[in-house]
């Protein structure tokens, strides 16, 4: 079945470094793939999302490209800040009627 | 527009108990899903309406757990009795489409801790 391959956290970082979270994912066909971010005591919410092959996603500075060849969908930002510390999941999305199916999560911390 | 809402948001019962999770989807939302995050975790999928009914319930663990969405509108999970392995966050979801990109938008959770 579809699964999702997440780096083991936490990563730790200082501020204003640059993160790669690495993602890789096995599926068959098309699938959807996403990023969800889990901040403290909150919900999980969309960070970003590509549909087809060599799409970018990007939102709050983060980006991720759908690499079909090489089954990824790495997450990355330039400059991290203590305020992007959170859990991040990687995602897919199989065509049709399909659920999500996650990551395990990473967590970043990133210290000033 | 409201999010998709949940409650309790935090519940703590004893072994044995029985707990009632409410989730309200984003107006008009025909799909609704359950998911669950388990002692840090992947976040497993549980089931998936299409209004009323049960598109996917491959999810489920065991017969402790029941889900309803009568009427097509909000939903419940109860787990009858709860086990201290159910301890975890449940996160709802909802979407107007089910197909490929579609963007599911989740709830904040219920942390559900069994004592």
């Amino acid at each position: 079945g579809d699964s999702v391959t997440q780096m083991e956290g936490p990563v730790t970082l200082s501020e204003e470094a640059f993160l790669t979270i690495n993602c890789t994912y096995t599926a068959t066909g098309y699938p959807s793939l996403f990023w969800y971010v889990q901040y403290p005591g909150e919900g999980l919410q969309l960070l970003l999302k590509a549909t087809k092959a060599d799409d970018k996603g990007s939102n709050k500075g983060f980006e991720a490209t759908y690499r079909k060849e090489t089954t990824s969908f790495h997450l990355e930002k330039g400059s991290v800040q203590v305020s992007d510390s959170a859990v991040y999941f990687c995602a897919l999305r199989g065509t049709g009627f399909q659920k999500l199916v996650f990551g395990t999560g990473t967590r970043l911390l990133v210290s000033p | 527009e409201a999010g998709v809402t949940q409650f309790p948001s935090h519940s703590v019962i004893e072994k044995g108990q029985t707990v009632t999770l409410r989730c309200d989807p984003i107006s008009g939302h025909d799909n609704l899903y359950w998911y669950r995050r388990v002692m840090g975790k992947e976040i497993k999928f549980l089931l998936h309406f299409v209004k009323e009914s049960k598109q996917d319930e491959s999810g489920m663990p065991n017969n402790r757990f029941l889900a309803e969405r009568t009427g097509g509108t909000y939903s419940t999970l109860k787990v009858q009795p709860a086990e201290l392995e159910d301890s975890g966050v449940y996160f709802c979801a909802s979407s107007p489409w089910a197909q490929g990109g579609n963007t599911i938008y989740f709830g904040e959770g219920s942390w559900l801790t069994v004592v």
